[in-house]
């Protein structure tokens, strides 16, 4: 089984910060990596697929990358809205893993 | 608009049987690969199981093989998932999620761009 590992595992940043949320994979999943936000009591959303394609209606600010092993989500600029547990997911074969989420909140 | 609305989640005492259902509206279901994930209180995300569009093909996690059974009815535009043998630990909110695919090098691939509200199973004495 494709194990997924994100660092970290939260994070505190101030409104306006550029920040970056790192996924491993145990082997290769070339770009079939996806990344969902779950917002407090919410359902999760697609944010990003195929590593770095975002998804309609998702805001500029958030942008992926990586191929292979290692991805990387970035928000460019950091807004209050933007507080949720960010999760990698690989679909390159099953078992459909995901990373055990990285939690985001405002300093 | 595109909608997945879960139902079936109550309390049931381990050992016991459930089972959920996702009905489907505002795209064409027969189409589409589907997916269950769920998520343990305080707890990220785990997938549960897939099927394929026909129902000919289905994966499940280790956690729940043999135990779990995926299902859909395209005629009633629903995915279902029986639960038997139930534990503890599958205490969850279980989400049905509708699939994309991406054709890629060959294969297709899918990842989930749609989820539903999700319905809460507990398995408690």
């Amino acid at each position: 089984d494709i194990q997924m590992t994100q660092s970290p595992s939260s994070l505190s940043a101030s409104v306006g910060d550029r920040v970056t949320i790192a996924c491993r994979a145990s082997q290769g999943i070339t770009n079939h990596l996806a990344w969902y936000q779950q917002k407090p009591g919410n359902v999760p959303q697609l944010l990003i697929y195929a590593a770095t394609t975002l998804q309609s209606g998702v805001p500029s600010r958030f942008s992926g990358s990586g191929s292979g092993t290692d991805f990387t989500l970035t928000i460019s600029s950091l807004q209050p809205e933007d507080v949720a547990t960010y999760y990698c997911h690989n679909y390159y074969s099953a078992p459909y893993t995901f990373g055990q989420g990285t939690k985001l909140e405002i300093k | 608009e595109v909608q997945l609305v879960e139902s079936g989640g109550d309390l049931v005492q381990p050992g016991g049987s459930l089972r959920l259902s996702c009905a489907a509206s505002g795209f064409t279901f027969s189409s589409f690969t589907m997916k269950w994930v769920r998520q343990a209180p305080g707890k990220g995300l785990e997938w549960v199981s897939f099927i394929s569009s026909s129902g000919g093909t289905v994966y499940y996690a280790d956690s729940v093989k043999g135990r779990f059974t995926i299902s859909r009815d395209s005629a009633k535009n629903s995915l279902y998932l029986q639960m038997n043998s139930l534990r503890a630990e599958d205490t969850a909110v279980y989400y049905c999620a509708r699939d994309r695919a991406w054709f890629s090098s060959g294969n297709y691939y899918y990842f989930m761009d749609v989820w539903g509200k999700g319905t809460t199973v507990t398995v408690s004495s």
